[in-house]
């Protein structure tokens, strides 16, 4: 099946620093990709929308200056989240959909929790 | 955001029991979806519904889309204890478009 990874798995930083979390589809070519954030025992919430090749569509109350989202190439999207603070940290999971495949099937990478000091 | 209406949010079950929760929303999906998330990893899909009515097994699992494509249940037969986990239904409107949660089941399994 369709496997996405996520790096890191885990980041703690400082408040005011960068982080920078990769998705990548191993197997297949993602033309979309989803960025999730989940907050402990909340479902998972929709954060932007990743394109191949163009900006990404933000979700609203997402700042957009805040998560820098880059897809590149059809097997990477990265999420930056830029001057980071406390209330940044999270849960941050990505998703891909198989291009061509069934609709609506999303695989998920495994997920990067980040705490932020 | 939307989110889809599921419940139960929680369920504590003897191992050997039957599971079943559902999900319902008030717009129509073109696909459904069910996923399973355990502690600290990404959502793992379960099973995809795409056409009202339909019923699809997945080995102990067993999912339906609504005939009006407003709701789905999934039905855990014989649990064991590694079902436990937290289970998410999930719609998606059409085409490429972003996957709406729902604020997910939370299963325990007591041995």
């Amino acid at each position: 099946g369709a496997v996405v990874s996520q790096h890191p798995s885990w980041v703690i930083c400082k408040s005011g620093t960068s982080v920078k979390i990769e998705c990548r589809s191993l197997d297949f070519q993602a033309t979309t990709m989803f960025w999730y954030r989940q907050f402990p025992k909340q479902s998972l919430m929709l954060m932007a929308t990743s394109n191949e090749g163009s900006k990404a569509t933000y979700e609203q109350g997402v700042e957009k200056d805040k998560f820098l989202i880059n897809h590149a190439s059809l097997t990477l999207s990265t999420l930056t989240v830029t001057s980071a603070h406390p209330e940044d940290s999270s849960f941050y999971i990505c998703s891909a959909t198989l291009a061509g495949g069934p609709s609506g099937e999303l695989f998920f990478g495994e997920g990067s929790r980040l705490t932020v000091l | 955001g939307q989110q889809l209406n599921q419940s139960p949010q929680s369920m504590f079950i003897q191992e050997g029991e039957d599971v079943s929760m559902n999900c319902t929303s008030s717009s129509i999906f073109n696909t459904w979806l069910w996923y399973k998330q355990d502690p600290g990893e990404g959502p793992v899909l379960l099973i995809a519904l795409y056409k009202a009515g339909e019923l699809t097994s997945n080995g102990r699992l067993t999912a339906q889309f609504g005939i009006t494509r407003k709701d789905s249940f999934l039905n855990i037969s014989a649990s064991i204890p590694s079902d436990v986990g937290i289970y998410f239904c999930a719609g998606q409107h059409s085409g490429n478009t972003p996957l709406v949660f729902g604020k997910g089941t939370r299963l325990s399994v007591i041995a």
